[in-house]
């Protein structure tokens, strides 16, 4: 599969693959990771979140990897599909701020 | 259940102008957030409204402000635009932003042109 040590900001993939986004988050007492994704035309839509105590969490082709200790999230998608290709988003949350903020995307585009 | 409605989609504004963009959230939510997406910044935060209460605001000018109604429907607001007021302006909804709700519903987004 596809995979990338630092944050890129374009990931191609074939079909079939599997494909890990990496992102580098800033605040350590961030609550939760939360993982969006972005098609073109459309606002984010929710993929998966971690709480800050758990360092896995899977979902449905999807798996979400969180380490405090170098602050790194990483979204793993199983046998990515055409219709996967957009622009992945993560973003952290804290609690009392009742915001989330953003990193930079990752466009991801499936090869047939 | 009907998504997060934002209207309108689009607009074209000129300079100096002021515009005002509507967020309608998920029924039942009655948090509501506004962002601001462009090319170079990213997805900024502008606000977060709960119970027509701001609880959080972004890093904006005080050009950008917000209102949140008794029927959680939101407003924003920008006076006197500028040319990099340019970008999608994005509305997500919670049932509350706390502990046990973590999904943000968004809106398809109002793109703004100012010329």
């Amino acid at each position: 599969g596809e995979s990338v040590g630092l944050h890129l900001p374009t990931l191609s993939v074939q079909e079939g693959d599997n494909s890990i986004i990496n992102c580098a988050y800033s605040n350590s007492a961030s609550d939760y990771f939360i993982w969006y994704k972005q098609e073109s035309g459309k606002g984010p839509q929710f993929i998966i979140d971690i709480r800050s105590n758990m360092d896995k969490r899977q979902g449905q082709r999807v798996t979400v990897l969180l380490n405090k200790t170098v602050k790194h999230l990483s979204l793993q998608i199983a046998a990515t599909q055409p219709g996967d290709s957009a622009v992945y988003f993560c973003a952290e949350k804290s609690w009392g701020d009742y915001k989330l903020s953003f990193g930079a995307g990752t466009t991801v585009t499936v090869r047939a | 259940k009907a998504g997060v409605t934002q209207t309108p989609r689009y607009l074209i504004k000129t300079r100096g102008q002021q515009v005002t963009l509507s967020c309608s959230p998920i029924s039942g939510h009655r948090s509501v957030s506004w962002y601001q997406q462009t090319p170079g910044q990213g997805l900024q935060f502008l606000f977060e409204y709960f119970s027509e209460t701001q609880r959080n605001k972004g890093n904006f000018p005080g050009r950008f402000s917000g209102r949140q109604f008794s029927n959680s429907r939101s407003e924003m607001n920008v006076s006197t635009l500028e040319l990099g007021d340019s970008a999608l302006y994005l509305c997500a909804s919670y049932k509350s932003f706390d502990r046990e709700n973590t999904e943000a519903f968004f809106g398809q987004g109002t793109r703004l042109t100012v010329v």
